[in-house]
């Protein structure tokens, strides 16, 4: 069965630097989607993506926040200057319509 | 406002014993549900789905639910739980509507489920 793969598993940063969570959706679905998880707290919905835009964003998906889909086949979450509390579980999902099938994350860690 | 609140935080059963998880959830129209599961250290696999068909949805490893909307709750069942259940779930309710919204999800804060042999 097609799965959402995302990369790197874990992620170690220092405060202040740039970083890009990479996602590769399943191949024929059109809506692309970033969720995090901050440790101890609920999955919480940052950006959707269709047709090469933003469809919808959360509060949390500030200025420092980007997402793009550089090529037929990834879709990348860019964090321009990484905070302390930007330390959470990244989920990048995928779908056709309903429902969202999710890749296993990526831990990022801000030191 | 969609929105779906998970009762229990914490939920303890023995091997062989049924299980069930309990999510209320509050909605402006005929919403869409979902339960998702996240062993540790993997991602989020769906359990199952209700899109206003059919009120007892059946999902993956023996788990249902069953849709109820004068009590607005879509809790989890299973009769007889497995060491391999024990996991996070999640009760989640999408924000769009209709069998092929695409809106974002929305999640519940989760119950841990432990299975005790």
């Amino acid at each position: 069965e097609p799965e959402v793969t995302q990369t790197p598993s874990h992620q170690v940063t220092q405060m202040g630097q740039e970083v890009i969570l990479r996602c590769v959706p399943i191949s024929n679905h059109l809506y692309f989607y970033w969720y995090r998880q901050i440790l101890g707290q609920k999955v919480e919905f940052l950006v959707s993506f269709y047709n090469n835009e933003i469809s919808e964003k959360s509060e949390i998906f500030d200025d420092q926040f980007s997402v793009e889909r550089p090529d037929g086949s990834n879709f990348t979450l860019k964090i321009r200057s990484t905070k302390l509390e930007d330390s959470a579980m990244y989920f990048c999902a995928s779908s056709k319509n309903q429902p969202q099938h999710f890749g296993d994350g990526t831990r990022l860690s801000i030191l | 406002a969609q929105s779906v609140t998970q009762l229990d935080s914490h939920v303890s059963v023995s091997e062989g014993t049924p299980v069930l998880l309990r999510c209320n959830y509050s909605s402006s129209y005929s919403p869409s549900l979902f339960w998702y599961v996240q062993h540790p250290n993997k991602g989020l696999q769906l359990l199952l789905k209700y899109t206003s068909a059919a009120t007892l949805v059946k999902g993956i490893n023996g788990f249902e639910a069953e849709f109820k909307k004068s009590e607005t709750s879509f809790h989890l069942t299973k009769p007889s739980a497995h060491m391999s259940d024990a996991a996070e779930y999640f009760c989640v309710v999408s924000t769009g509507y209709g069998s092929s919204n695409t809106g974002k999800l929305i999640f519940g804060q989760g119950t841990t489920l432990q299975v005790k042999p």
